[in-house]
This record gives C-alpha cells, sequence and structure tokens, in this order.
C-alpha cells in the first residue's frame, strides 16, 4: 500500500473548519483513501473513506485532488470534542490492511 | 450501527500467567477480526487477522504460541496472551469487518498490565 504523509499536529479553534492535509503522491489507481481518528486512551473511529471521488458523511469531508496524490480531510464545525489523533490511510483493492501510521494529532481549543 | 465491544476494558495480571480478551461484534456479523496492539506513544500495530472459522493470519514477529486467537462465531473472536511477561503490557484493539475489504469497525480497546 502506498504511505501517507500528514503533519505531526495541527490546532483548531472551536467552531472553525478543520482541513487536515494528506499526502500519498504513490497511490495507484485501485488504492482507496481512509480516514479514522483515535481520541485518547479509545480505539480508532471510521471517518469517510473515498477512491476519487470527493466525499461528504454526517462527520466530515473528504476532497481527493484529480490527480489523487493528495487529499485534505474537513471537519466543518470543530469542537472540543474532535481532539484526536487522525490518521490517513491509503488502502488497496482487495484484501489489503490498514496500515496505520503517525496520523496528525487536532487540537481544538476554545 | 457497527458496533464493537471488548471485554474486559482493563486488566492487571501476574507474569506468567494468560489473559483472555473478547471481542465482539454487536450489530453486524463480522467475517473478519483483526487484533492491533498500541504502546505509548506509537501508532496501532497489526498483530493477526482471523476469519471466521479458520486459523489466524499473524504478522512477522508476533508469536503465534503466545497470542492465541480463536474466532469461533461471527461475532465473537478471543485474543488469549499466554505467559504473560511485563513487555507485553500494552493497549489491545480489535477490529471487526463484514469482509476483509470492507471498513473496519474497531472496539475500543484493553488496557493490558502485567506485574
Amino acid at each position: 500500500d502506498a504511505k501517507t504523509t500528514q503533519p505531526t499536529s495541527m490546532d483548531c479553534a472551536e467552531g472553525r473548519a478543520a482541513n487536515l492535509p494528506c499526502n500519498h503522491s504513490t497511490i495507484s489507481g485501485n488504492e482507496y483513501v481512509y480516514w479514522y481518528r483515535q481520541i485518547h486512551s479509545q480505539g480508532p473511529q471510521y471517518i469517510i473513506h473515498g477512491l476519487k471521488n470527493n466525499e461528504t458523511n454526517e462527520m466530515a469531508s473528504l476532497i481527493i485532488t484529480e490527480d489523487r496524490k493528495s487529499s485534505t480531510l474537513i471537519l466543518p464545525h470543530a469542537t472540543l470534542r474532535d481532539t484526536a489523533v487522525y490518521y490517513c490511510i491509503v488502502r488497496g483493492g482487495g484484501y489489503s490492511t490498514l496500515t496505520f501510521g503517525k496520523g496528525t494529532m487536532l487540537l481544538v481549543s476554545p | 450501527g457497527a458496533v464493537v465491544s471488548q471485554h474486559p476494558s482493563w486488566v492487571i495480571c501476574k507474569s506468567g500467567t494468560s489473559v483472555k480478551i473478547e471481542c465482539r461484534s454487536l450489530d453486524f456479523q463480522a467475517t473478519t477480526m483483526f487484533w492491533y496492539r498500541q504502546f505509548p506513544k506509537q501508532s496501532l500495530m497489526l498483530m493477526a487477522t482471523s476469519n471466521e472459522g479458520s486459523k489466524a493470519t499473524y504478522e512477522q514477529g508476533v508469536e503465534k504460541d503466545k497470542f492465541l486467537i480463536n474466532h469461533a462465531s461471527l461475532t465473537l473472536s478471543t485474543l488469549t496472551v499466554t505467559s504473560a511477561h511485563p513487555e507485553d503490557s500494552s493497549f489491545y484493539i480489535c477490529s471487526a469487518s463484514l469482509r476483509r475489504d470492507y471498513e473496519q469497525y474497531f472496539g475500543p480497546g484493553t488496557r493490558l498490565t502485567v506485574t
């Protein structure tokens, strides 16, 4: 599976949009971009995933560039409870597993 | 939907004893379950993948005789840490999936401390 690069940490003010970038320049055509987050001392929580089209659900939006080499997870109105480590994972088609990197520590402040 | 539970949430055991951790998918049938380990300030590391009714597939470097995995039903997988040592102290997290290539839903984790 392709490797991903994320910033180590980011800050966001409560109520503002949080935009979390992820680079995956070696992604191949059948690989999906997945986002999970992990609140301290809890199991990871699935957020969203996509192949090439932008995706939106009740939690977030996923914007994937046309060349698919990078993506951005958008939390439209961040709350204090969104403080967590966010993992961007590229996952191949078929029966590939999830490989967690170091992720981005997002701190949402009042 | 897609709720996964783990039991216990935390456990303390003495060195040399065995500990069993349960992972249950509460509202769906999971043909595949995964076990991860997470040491403090590190990311999750996949230990093994189990499919219902068959033997687990272990990642390189994970001792299959030490970490026994059983996936006897579509809603339950167990991880038994045998002859636990202090270095096995960690956060153990399971996940479940309808199929191996579907998104995984994670349990809340089990904190194991071996004294």
